[in-house]
């Protein structure tokens, strides 16, 4: 099946500074990622649809601002989590869709956000 | 509905038995799904998938079935394995201006003693 593969796997950071997460889609183009947040023992919340060469479409109770997406090629894209604060700490997973609608989805393996 | 901020229910079962896990979606206008194995600290990787066209659809030990009616989804594993043991999601795909937006349910959580 298709690759997704997302970096970093795990950061930790202080509060304040601003961390980048790439997801890139490694043997497809994906016109479309999703971004979703998971807190432990729960389930995948997604963020926001991710659009190669527009604005990203945020889920309501999302801050755009704090969240930024950027799709700028078909392989790639980056979520960056600004002035990240410890309730930030969290696990963030991309996807990408295969497809004319993109309905079969591949995800990245996660990356583990601490916020010290 | 989802019931995001609740902690995962847990089905435990012994190596060799059959599991069923269960799924309600929300949206009737839903026409794809997808089940979803998640171990920890991994991404979800695709199990099987069916369409609304379907009521059954079968992999390698793995069966899904579709209720339509009752909004219902299920998975069924044969022989459990160890292996097997992880977080299992159901995803509704709903269209939204010509893609697919998917919303994942509750999730379960799969536990094989040996």
């Amino acid at each position: 099946g298709a690759v997704v593969s997302q970096h970093p796997s795990w950061v930790i950071c202080k509060s304040g500074t601003s961390v980048k997460i790439e997801c890139r889609s490694l043997d497809f183009q994906a016109t479309t990622m999703f971004w979703y947040r998971q807190f432990p023992k729960q389930s995948l919340m997604l963020m926001a649809t991710s659009n190669e060469g527009s604005k990203a479409t945020y889920e309501q109770g999302v801050e755009k601002d704090k969240f930024l997406i950027n799709h700028a090629s078909l392989t790639l894209s980056t979520l960056t989590v600004t002035s990240a604060h410890p309730e930030d700490s969290s696990f963030y997973i991309c996807s990408a869709g295969e497809g004319a609608a993109n309905e079969k989805l591949f995800f990245g393996s996660g990356t583990q956000l601490s916020v010290l | 509905g989802e019931s995001v901020g609740l902690h995962l229910p847990t089905l435990s079962v012994q190596e060799g038995d059959n599991s069923i896990i269960n799924c309600a979606y929300s949206n009737s206008a839903s026409d794809y799904f997808i089940w979803y194995k998640q171990e920890s600290g991994k991404g979800p990787q695709f199990i099987i998938d069916i369409r609304s066209n379907m009521d059954k659809r079968q992999g390698q030990r793995v069966t899904v079935l579709l209720n339509k009616t009752v909004k219902h989804l299920s998975l069924q594993i044969a022989a459990t394995q160890p292996g097997d043991s992880a977080v299992y999601f159901c995803a509704e795909n709903r269209a939204s201006g010509g893609s697919y937006i998917p919303t994942f349910g509750r999730g379960t959580s799969l536990i094989v003693h040996p």
